[in-house]
């Protein structure tokens, strides 16, 4: 089935310690978006890359990292330098353009 | 850049009965979707719908690009409906960078 695939569910991390977020779609969509919620907030944009090996800072770029290396894979770095990583994180993926954007499960990231 | 404004903020019903969601935005948009944001985080889409009326079986959404507004309509609401919709736009100018409404929260009583 197409769709996209986000791991792990659950990630638990101490405090000073990068962490890799994985994202993966095979609905051959150019964009992919990596976004933020925090409990009963709205979607914040952290990065967007709309080709591969390209890619731009969203509204909440500081202390995240991107890659986009293949057009199916779009990993998120949380690093040390973010100052409140915990959040539930969500990445989607759109055909170029104005296309129809599509979500995986997310990510719950807990940092103590 | 656009802003987009969901009311109502929050929405209590009783199983059954239908209520309308409403999405306002500042500009012309090229695109606009709505989602569902299930108890477990998963965002469903619903409609993508830039203009005009749409259907899905309970559900059916309405946007009028001219005046800057999109509607939602749950008709006879069931538990399974609780959870958050959100209004999604992407504003004309190539930007292809969707903004997100803070959302509608949703809760259907037995």
């Amino acid at each position: 089935d197409g769709g996209i695939t986000q791991s792990p569910k659950y990630l638990f991390r101490k405090e000073g310690q990068n962490v890799t977020l994985s994202c993966e779609q095979n609905l051959n969509h150019d964009a992919m978006y990596w976004y933020r919620q925090d409990p009963g907030q709205g979607l914040r944009l952290i990065y967007y890359s709309q080709i591969v090996n390209d890619f731009q800072k969203g509204d909440i770029a500081e202390g995240y990292s991107v890659s986009r290396e293949k057009k199916e894979s779009f990993p998120l770095t949380v690093t040390s330098a973010q100052k409140n990583p915990t959040a539930f994180y969500l990445c989607a993926s759109s055909t170029q353009g104005a296309g129809e954007q599509y979500f995986g499960p997310g990510t719950r990231l807990t940092v103590t | 850049g656009i802003q987009v404004e969901q009311s109502p903020p929050d929405l209590i019903l009783q199983e059954g009965a239908n209520s309308t969601l409403r999405c306002n935005f500042s500009d012309s948009v090229n695109n606009l979707q709505w989602f569902h944001q299930n108890p477990w985080g998963q965002l469903i889409n619903l409609f993508y719908i830039p203009s005009g009326t749409k259907q899905n079986g309970r559900l059916s959404a309405t946007t009028v690009a001219t005046e800057r507004y999109s509607l939602l309509y749950i008709s006879s609401s069931q538990t399974t409906d609780s959870g958050v919709y959100f209004c999604a736009v992407e504003a004309s100018g190539g930007s292809y960078i969707p903004t997100f409404g803070r959302g509608t929260s949703l809760i259907v009583h037995p």
